[in-house]
């Protein structure tokens, strides 16, 4: 099985950086996800990450590193449509997902 | 393109009924899967499907059932619902074709059982 955590809440102002931590025990891993959700939508596909680094897609970058078991999603340049939940899901053996809690992230202006 | 499609968006409905959640997709995606999504738990694997004709159980199989008699269609029945079935129900696919492996989600059936 899997034990995924990440932090409950986050806020930040517009404009700004914005990192959430992701940590993961795993019987077997075979890949990272991350995904965003806003209020009463599905979730939508951000990112994924296989090997160790950094993979980066416009505002947002994800870091993996499988060692650790640790991953992070980093959203620059914040705006206010950022406003939501950010969902890790780790990817075992048989190609099944386990999510976290979420992360509901708030941006101020 | 529709993507993934289910039904109804939402429903009430009395303890110890039956009913069934719809979910189509039109992507001729080889897996599907059925979430459930409760405050504070995150997404929960109810039941999945690898391909047409074969199902499996997730970690929280108990009191529904599925069935995969085609690649679109991936019906979940609730034989005799229970309040603590009250919950958002995602359907999802993946091509399970590349290491990607996305999956898709529908949006989502809100169910509420008294």
């Amino acid at each position: 099985g899997q034990n995924i955590d990440q932090p409950t809440e986050m806020t930040a102002t517009e404009g700004a950086i914005v990192q959430i931590n992701c940590t993961y025990q795993t019987s077997g891993f075979n890949g990272l996800f991350w995904y965003q959700q806003h209020a009463g939508e599905a979730p939508t596909f951000l990112s994924y990450n296989v090997l160790d680094g950094l993979e980066e897609k416009g505002r947002f970058s994800s870091f993996l590193s499988r060692s650790k078991g640790y991953s992070y999603l980093l959203l620059k340049e914040l705006q206010m449509k950022d406003s939501a939940s950010y969902l890790c899901a780790v990817r075992d053996s048989d190609y099944k997902l386990s999510f976290g809690a979420g992360t509901t992230v708030t941006v101020r202006a | 393109t529709a993507g993934i499609t289910q039904a109804p968006t939402s429903q009430i409905l009395a303890a110890g009924r039956s009913m069934t959640l719809r979910c189509t997709q039109d992507m001729r995606h080889n897996a599907m899967y059925w979430y459930r999504q409760d405050l504070g738990l995150g997404l929960r694997l109810i039941h999945y499907s690898n391909t047409a004709g074969t199902t499996g159980k997730g970690e929280v199989p108990d009191g529904y059932s599925v069935s995969r008699a085609n690649t679109d269609d991936f019906p979940l029945t609730l034989a005799s619902a229970v309040p603590s079935q009250t919950s958002v129900y995602f359907c999802a696919s993946s091509d399970s074709s590349g290491s990607a492996d996305t999956q898709y989600f529908g949006p989502g059936t809100r169910l509420t059982v008294l």
